[in-house]
């Protein structure tokens, strides 16, 4: 167990409707980061936030937005859905700080298919 | 830009036979390397990482991983691999994005089968 908890496990939606995936970091970490697993796109950064603060910006679409909370958990919207978002999606927190920086700590995932 | 390039998008090798997965990056400092495995319908899990001292570094499962400047590799490996390594491992290097705070890019994975 990483102490990283993803709910919801699966995910089934239609296009264009909108979804949350929530995430609680391990205790004492302080960044999240949100990661989109497809099977053509591998594992791909999507945002990073650090003590509730955006960090970090990689391939986001526009159609998708994440925050931090002051508790530390994270949420991930995705909206206007379409059949290509299908993926699993994780959330992994770290320390996020300091020299050297740490190693990152995953949770289960959680899968998002999109009918 | 950061990058990571695992070159083999699959291995099959033997029960008890040795193993080398590729790994090779892109990044103009000194970087902070990690391997990670990630089981069927599991997250992610640390093997073992690299961030200053000792260019080998032992990790969990009786894994290991060199760090080549020169080469700009981190390539792991295990002397006899057991069924139950049958997984996918991804190569990731830390990279600073504002003071103090980092991201890790990861590279495309390579799955491996292990044959009894």
């Amino acid at each position: 167990d990483s102490g990283v908890t993803q709910t919801p496990k699966h995910l089934i939606t239609a296009t264009g409707q909108r979804v949350t995936l929530r995430c609680s970091p391990r205790s004492g970490d302080l960044s999240v980061y949100w990661y989109q697993q497809s099977l053509d796109q591998g594992l791909q950064f999507l945002i990073q936030y650090y003590n509730g603060e955006e960090r970090a910006k990689g391939n986001i679409l526009e159609r998708f937005s994440a925050q931090q909370f002051p508790d530390l958990h994270s949420e991930l919207n995705l909206s206007s859905l379409e059949l290509g978002d299908s993926a699993l999606y994780f959330c992994a927190s770290s320390v996020g700080w300091g020299t050297g920086g740490t190693e990152a700590f995953f949770g289960q995932g959680t899968r998002l298919t999109v009918v | 830009a950061q990058s990571v390039t695992q070159p083999d998008i699959h291995i099959t090798v033997s029960e008890g036979a040795s193993l080398e997965l590729r790994c090779n990056y892109s990044y103009g400092a000194t970087p902070y390397l990690f391997w990670y495995v990630q089981s069927p319908g599991q997250g992610l899990q640390l093997l073992l990482k690299y961030f200053s001292g000792d260019t080998l570094v032992q990790g969990i499962k009786g894994f290991e991983a060199e760090f080549k400047r020169s080469q700009s590799s981190f390539n792991l490996r295990k002397p006899s691999v057991h069924w139950s390594d049958a997984a996918e491992y991804f190569c990731a290097v830390g990279v600073p994005v504002t003071s103090g705070t980092y991201k890790y890019i990861f590279g495309t994975g390579t799955r491996l089968k292990v044959l009894a």
